[in-house]
């Protein structure tokens, strides 16, 4: 059991540019998280998947927000011409659901993204 | 909408105290809820996990309780070191699988 990972740790990047992150689940958990979280400020909920459905998404997900689990492994976060208000921390969590598994949820160390 | 405070937001203690944390959330149709301990930087550490059926649940130094009824949990942290100084978070789970967060409360054990 390796953890959850994330790449990349840090990206710094100009508006109006496209970034992607992706996110490495422990391996055999179903579902897959992604937050965001600003400074001095709890995580907020983005979307999250179960195998490769996307089950739900926060209305903090904007169109220049998407995300993608193509095999129900690893995930993809894209943001498209970014904006400076979209720097944060990216944070990336698994679960396993379904018994008899309790559904903790494991946090990766995240993506931090700067916006010039 | 689920909304979750927790007090203080901030606390320092001497090493060796006894100490309280407190979480409340407004919906109490939960399906379970975390505390997480979070490192300047870093991602997130989860503590302990208790069940809606669930009153207390323990890890080492550590007790967390449940009352789902009346919408509050509490983390204690018994005989603190300066290594538990750290932001704890709270986050109960709703049915739909995600976990809504309060700010946190940032905790420093001085030696």
């Amino acid at each position: 059991d390796t953890g959850v990972s994330q790449d990349p740790r840090h990206k710094i990047t100009k508006r109006g540019q496209n970034v992607t992150f992706r996110c490495d689940p422990i391996s055999e958990h179903n579902r897959l998280y992604w937050y965001r979280q600003t400074l001095g400020q709890g995580p907020e909920f983005l979307t999250y998947f179960q195998n490769e459905a996307q089950l739900e998404k926060s209305r903090l997900l904007s169109d220049r927000f998407s995300a993608e689990r193509p095999k129900g492994s690893f995930s993809t976060l894209e943001i498209q011409r970014t904006e400076q208000g979209d720097s944060a921390m990216y944070l990336c969590a698994s679960s396993l659901v379904g018994q008899p598994s309790t559904d903790t949820q494991y946090f990766g160390p995240g993506t931090r993204l700067t916006v010039l | 909408k689920q909304e979750v405070t927790q007090i203080p937001a901030a606390l320092s203690v001497p090493e060796g105290e006894n100490l309280v944390l407190n979480c409340s959330f407004t919906d109490s149709a939960i399906y379970n809820l975390q505390w997480f301990r979070q490192d300047p930087g870093k991602g997130l550490t989860s503590l302990l996990l208790i069940q809606s059926s669930q009153r207390e649940q323990t890890s080492g130094r550590l007790n967390a309780s449940l009352d789902k009824s009346s919408g509050r949990s509490t983390l204690y942290i018994a005989a603190s070191q300066p290594g538990d100084s750290a932001t704890y978070l709270c986050a109960p789970r709703g049915n739909t699988g995600k976990l809504i967060f309060g700010q946190g409360t940032t905790l420093q054990v001085k030696p």
